[in-house]
């Protein structure tokens, strides 16, 4: 299973929103509502920041949300924050009952 | 809250086998309340999912590793282990252990990583 795609960096200043997406296929995005996000920054654990879809953990900011439409899935930040700064990855349940992540987007708080 | 640790060796050779553990405190392996996964990250690359298991179910791996590894449970010491075969310095990662809530297809709770070295 290839890795779900994409953009390598998406760059904004505080305040503006950004969107994230994450393109995969009718096996794994396109199959089911099973996509999640993560934030991982330098020396943390990753956080999973939104599942199925669009659902926020809670303590996860609203400032976070997350979308699908057919096999691309997005993630959404708006009022962008320098603590938002970090590595951000889809990963989606597949028919294989497996899991396969993206190829991971670097957000960079200008 | 659940909080994960893992424990193992930091370096290993090549043509050995990675042994790693996750110990979970906060909650039960033996519940049945979690899928129990691990997932790395090379150097300068992005998360590759490895395999789960299930307390009252089966075992399932990625298909690029599904001939090296094992994923297994202590239930005894609430911990549970992976072991990869045969590896290599593509096998040099950060190493996560992750769970799962039952019913949930996201990685819910991780731990801090462990990097994993591959070398003579």
């Amino acid at each position: 299973q290839s890795a779900l795609t994409q953009p390598a960096s998406v760059s904004a200043s505080p305040g503006q929103s950004i969107t994230i997406s994450c393109t995969g296929t009718s096996s794994d995005v396109g199959a089911y509502d099973y996509v999640s996000w993560y934030q991982v920054q330098p020396g943390k654990a990753p956080q999973l920041m939104i599942h199925d879809v669009s659902n926020r953990p809670s303590g996860i900011s609203n400032r976070f949300s997350g979308s699908k439409s057919g096999k691309t899935a997005s993630l959404t930040i708006s009022g962008l924050q320098a603590d938002d700064e970090a590595d951000y990855y889809c990963s989606s349940y597949t028919t294989s009952a497996t899991y396969v992540f993206g190829s991971g987007t670097k957000v960079t708080v200008l | 809250q659940v909080q994960l640790q893992v424990s193992g060796p930091r370096l290993v050779k090549p043509s050995e086998t990675l042994s790693l553990t996750c110990t979970v405190s906060g909650g039960s392996v033996s519940s049945g309340a979690y899928y129990l996964g691990w997932i790395r990250q090379p150097p300068g690359k992005g998360l590759e999912w490895i395999g789960y298991t299930y307390y009252r179910g089966s075992t399932t791996y990625s298909p690029s590793l599904k001939t090296r590894v094992t994923i297994s449970i202590d239930t005894s010491e609430n911990q549970f282990s992976l072991r990869l075969s045969s590896v290599t310095a593509a096998d040099t990662a950060l190493y996560y252990c992750a769970l799962s809530d039952f019913g949930d297809y996201a990685f819910d709770y991780w731990g801090p990583g462990t990097l994993v070295t591959v070398s003579s």
